[in-house]
């Protein structure tokens, strides 16, 4: 779908390892997103950041999460001393315009599983 | 916290049948969006919906709108296996945030 890439598609830690998840938008699209899922849930907000700046982090988790979005390059989500609570699917999406029509829709990408051993 | 509750949360049917989901919610949404998730992969878009009371198809697809803007269904219509899947609603606000409904799972069995 919309050219959204995330990799790994696949990821296996180990307790206190570091995750790192890659996102690269749609070509032209500025603005990413960042998604939890677990297993037959819905997708829960975790960021949403534009180039360079992080607009709206209140689903991250305060401590050992964090985002960027630098201007070259792709988006990453790194999770640092996972646990294995943090074993889930990240989905990541991407979208045009600012927020401010509020009509812009994101696009998916597929996704990294993360496994937490 | 703006909350999506979509029902049914899980649907099994024959191949044929017809069938609703409902995305309702307490608060006004900018446009609300339907996806469908086949396992082990992303969401896929099938619409948009911007206007209150609006009326989209898609195929054998019906999507709504409520008129307040805080409710949506999708009807499908002679359910077929292929339309086997995860059914998310979400919705979208001038923050740029989206709110994603639990989602419906549905199963059409032949």
């Amino acid at each position: 779908n919309a050219g959204v890439m995330q990799n790994p598609r696949h990821l296996v830690r180990r307790r206190g390892q570091e995750a790192r998840l890659r996102c690269s938008p749609v070509k032209g699209h500025s603005h990413v997103y960042w998604y939890r899922q677990l297993p037959e849930e819905g997708l829960k907000f975790m960021v949403y950041l534009q180039k360079e700046n992080i607009i709206d982090e209140s689903g991250m988790p305060k401590e050992r999460f964090s985002a960027e979005f630098p201007k070259e390059g792709p988006s990453i989500l790194r999770i640092q001393q996972v646990v294995r609570g943090d074993s889930a699917a990240y989905f990541c999406a991407s979208s045009p315009l600012s927020g401010g029509l509020g009509t812009d829709t994101q696009y998916f990408g597929p996704g990294t599983r993360l496994t937490v051993l | 916290t703006q909350l999506l509750e979509q029902s049914p949360q899980f649907l099994s049917i024959q191949e044929g049948e017809n069938l609703t989901v409902y995305c309702n919610s307490s608060s006004v949404f900018s446009s609300l969006q339907w996806y469908r998730q086949e396992p082990g992969e992303g969401p896929v878009l099938l619409v948009t919906v911007v206007t209150g009371g609006e009326v989209k198809k898609l195929k054998r697809l019906t999507f709504q709108f409520g008129d307040a803007r805080k409710d949506s269904s999708l009807h499908i219509t002679a359910a077929q296996p292929g339309d086997t899947g995860l059914y998310l609603c979400a919705g979208a606000r001038n923050t740029g945030k989206s709110t994603f409904g639990d989602g419906t799972t549905l199963t059409v069995k032949p």
